[in-house]
């Protein structure tokens, strides 16, 4: 079945980095997904990673994908205020197919 | 450039009411995407649209949910009648869904149900 999972909080101290963990069980999925949703807003995909990549690296965000033990991660540098939100990891087979969304995992920052 | 425009942003009705939601997506694309996301939750698919047909309705319960995208443009969502549990965010999106050439999906802010 399709199933995405992350835990439901993080707490950090701002400057430190984040890491944001999450598990997927589809192994047919082809794109792996982080959005970011703050309050009242919509949700802002932040970046992707195709299956067949191991790394993939955006400015203050670095994404690693394990895809033997379907297991992706978000890492968060240098953690600013700004960063506060909720952060869902997703997959889907095509970019244009439904995505399958985590429950999403708080981040919270602390001075 | 607009980006995906959902109105209206909130709506309070009284259980057995109906209810309906309306998305403009970003001009140019064919495909279209109703999510609905519970308290606590992350959104999950409704329906999918590509341009003017309905290609995955699987997750929408056509009992008392419907939609339609007449022209391959704007959508609405109708919920008729509304139950309690059908308070949530209901997201839009759209994407520029072609084969070979997929973009990303885009979102709208979404309406807050509130079915009191």
């Amino acid at each position: 079945g399709e199933d995405v999972e992350q835990s439901l909080f993080l707490s950090v101290r701002e400057g430190d980095s984040s890491v944001i963990n999450c598990t997927y069980t589809d192994s047919s999925s082809t794109y792996l997904y982080w959005y970011k949703q703050e309050p009242g807003a919509g949700l802002q995909l932040l970046t992707y990673i195709f299956s067949n990549m191991d790394m993939k690296q955006d400015q203050r965000l670095t994404v690693l994908l394990n895809k033997k033990d379907k297991h992706l991660s978000l890492r968060i540098a240098d953690t600013q205020t700004g960063d506060s939100a909720i952060y869902f990891c997703a997959e889907s087979i095509t970019m244009a197919s439904k995505i399958i969304f985590g429950s999403g995992t708080r981040l919270s920052i602390r001075p | 450039e607009a980006g995906v425009v959902q109105s209206p942003r909130y709506k309070i009705i009284e259980k057995k009411q109906p209810v309906a939601f309306w998305c403009n997506p970003i001009s140019g694309h064919n495909t279209l995407y109703w999510y609905r996301q519970n308290l606590g939750q992350g959104p999950e698919l409704l329906i999918r649209y590509e341009n003017e047909e309905a290609v995955d309705d699987s997750q929408l319960p056509k009992d008392r949910f419907s939609a339609e995208r007449l022209k391959g443009v704007d959508s609405t969502l109708k919920i008729q009648p509304a139950e309690l549990g059908d308070s949530a965010v209901y997201l839009c999106a759209s994407s520029h869904g072609v084969y070979g050439a997929d973009t990303e999906a885009f979102f709208g802010q979404g309406t807050r149900l509130t079915v009191v």
